[in-house]
């Protein structure tokens, strides 16, 4: 199946700081991609979805300040965590589709964040 | 809005036993239906899903899961499970376009 790799796979990072988090499609196309929370013991929370070019849609509750989204490209997504503090600290999943929100997702591997 | 309800947070099973882990959604239109694993330390893969046609679905591993519309159910099945099944195992639903996943369960295959 498709590769969608995320970087860094751990940060640790200080209350204020902002944290930058990759999402790449491998060895194919991704005209949408998705990005995940997950805290513990908890089912996957989607935040925001994004396509190639257009801004992202957040879902209801999530900050769109304060959780960048970029696709600039269709193999590359970045959120990035603006002021972070220790309430964002969690387990931030990526997904990525070659054919928009109605086909596979294959996710990535998930960036472990612990704002101090 | 759309909901998943996994049934057990955790199941404990010896090799060769069988496996059902139960899901239900709740969503008043179309929907198409998947389960996930995630092994240790390795993301998310899909098992298998339901888009239509044969409720009863073969996925990958000797899985497979069978959706009953009128419980709202679409419930995960292996008849033999070994000790590398041991994973986190979610359902998830997507309706409109969105895909709502369920808590997860953990499975732990004892030798």
């Amino acid at each position: 199946g498709a590769v969608v790799s995320q970087h860094p796979s751990r940060v640790i990072c200080k209350s204020g700081t902002s944290v930058k988090i990759e999402c790449r499609s491998l060895d194919f196309q991704a005209t949408t991609m998705f990005w995940y929370r997950q805290f513990p013991k908890q089912s996957l929370m989607l935040m925001a979805t994004s396509n190639e070019g257009s801004k992202a849609t957040y879902e209801q509750g999530v900050e769109k300040d304060k959780f960048l989204i970029n696709h600039a490209s269709l193999t590359l997504s970045t959120l990035t965590v603006t002021s972070a503090h220790p309430e964002d600290s969690s387990f931030y999943i990526c997904s990525a589709s070659s054919g928009g929100a109605s086909h596979e997702q294959f996710f990535g591997p998930g960036t472990r964040l612990t704002v101090l | 809005a759309q909901s998943v309800s996994q049934h057990n947070h955790h199941v404990i099973l010896s090799e060769a036993a069988s496996l059902e882990l139960g899901c239900n959604y709740s969503y008043g239109g179309t929907v198409n239906l998947f389960w996930y694993v995630q092994y240790p330390g390795q993301h998310l893969q899909l098992l298998l899903k339901y888009f239509s046609g044969d409720p009863l679905v073969k996925g990958i591993k000797g899985f497979e899961a069978e959706f009953i519309k009128s419980k709202f159910s679409f419930n995960l099945r292996k008849p033999s499970v070994q000790w590398s099944d041991t994973a986190e195992y979610f359902c998830a639903v997507r309706g409109y376009s969105t895909l709502t996943f369920g808590k997860g369960t953990m499975l732990l295959v004892s030798p």
